[in-house]
């Protein structure tokens, strides 16, 4: 089975509500990341988050890792309708040369 | 833009055509890789290329096609391509060495009928 896994498959919210999306993975990585997809476009690039790293913040993003667990978490905070978008985390083995991504989580945000 | 270019954007082709998605970065990275995006699946990758070298073939069927003549161009070349190879074809491009993220391209949206 793929090593990165979102859940949920699906979330809908409604703007300025905050929307939570989890991750698991299977081996050990290097670090993990998150990405955006906008529909029918390329992957932007959100935050990375070390294999020794617990938390971390950029704008109203937040991100957390328990690799205990092999999980991680991202928070998006007072969400807008421009959130609206596919959300992938991907993880770096310890090689640091394979990359793989989950399925994604689709968020939805109403206005 | 992101900084890597991909063209083109759509691309309708009959099976027993022969066509080629370009990718372009010139944001100093050097490894490149071609991903296959289909409908409610994780990204796949197909092909990875470090300095010009193809170091990665993740089983692709041989009608696809790697060409990376140097760090800043990648190429992928099609033909008696499968309805089934209908998808989202993304380029990216990172520096390796570095623990970052991908720069991705738009992507090219293939439909092959």
């Amino acid at each position: 089975s793929q090593q990165g896994e979102e859940d949920p498959q699906a979330l809908s919210i409604q703007e300025g509500e905050n929307a939570t999306m989890n991750c698991s993975y299977k081996t050990s990585i290097n670090n993990l990341q998150w990405y955006r997809q906008n529909s029918g476009r390329g992957l932007v690039h959100l935050i990375l988050i070390r294999s020794n790293e617990r938390e971390k913040h950029s704008g109203r993003l937040r991100v957390t890792l328990d690799t205990s667990k092999k999980s991680s978490s991202l928070l998006i905070t007072a969400s807008r309708a421009a959130d609206t978008a596919s959300y992938f985390c991907a993880t770096d083995d310890t090689g640091g040369f394979k990359t793989i991504f989950g399925a994604g989580t689709r968020l939805f945000v109403k206005a | 833009e992101t900084g890597v270019t991909q063209t083109p954007r759509h691309l309708v082709m009959g099976m027993t055509n022969k066509k080629s998605l370009k990718c372009e970065q010139h944001l100093g990275h050097n490894a490149m890789y071609w991903y296959k995006q289909s409908a409610k699946k994780p990204l796949e990758l197909m092909f990875v290329y470090n300095f010009k070298e193809q170091t990665e073939n993740n089983s692709v069927p041989s009608r696809f096609s790697p060409e990376c003549p140097n760090s800043s161009h990648l190429f992928l070349h099609l033909h008696t391509l499968q309805p089934e190879d209908s998808a989202l074809y993304l380029c990216a491009s990172r520096k390796t060495g570095e623990a970052g993220g991908y720069t991705f391209g738009s992507g090219t949206r293939l439909t092959v009928v």
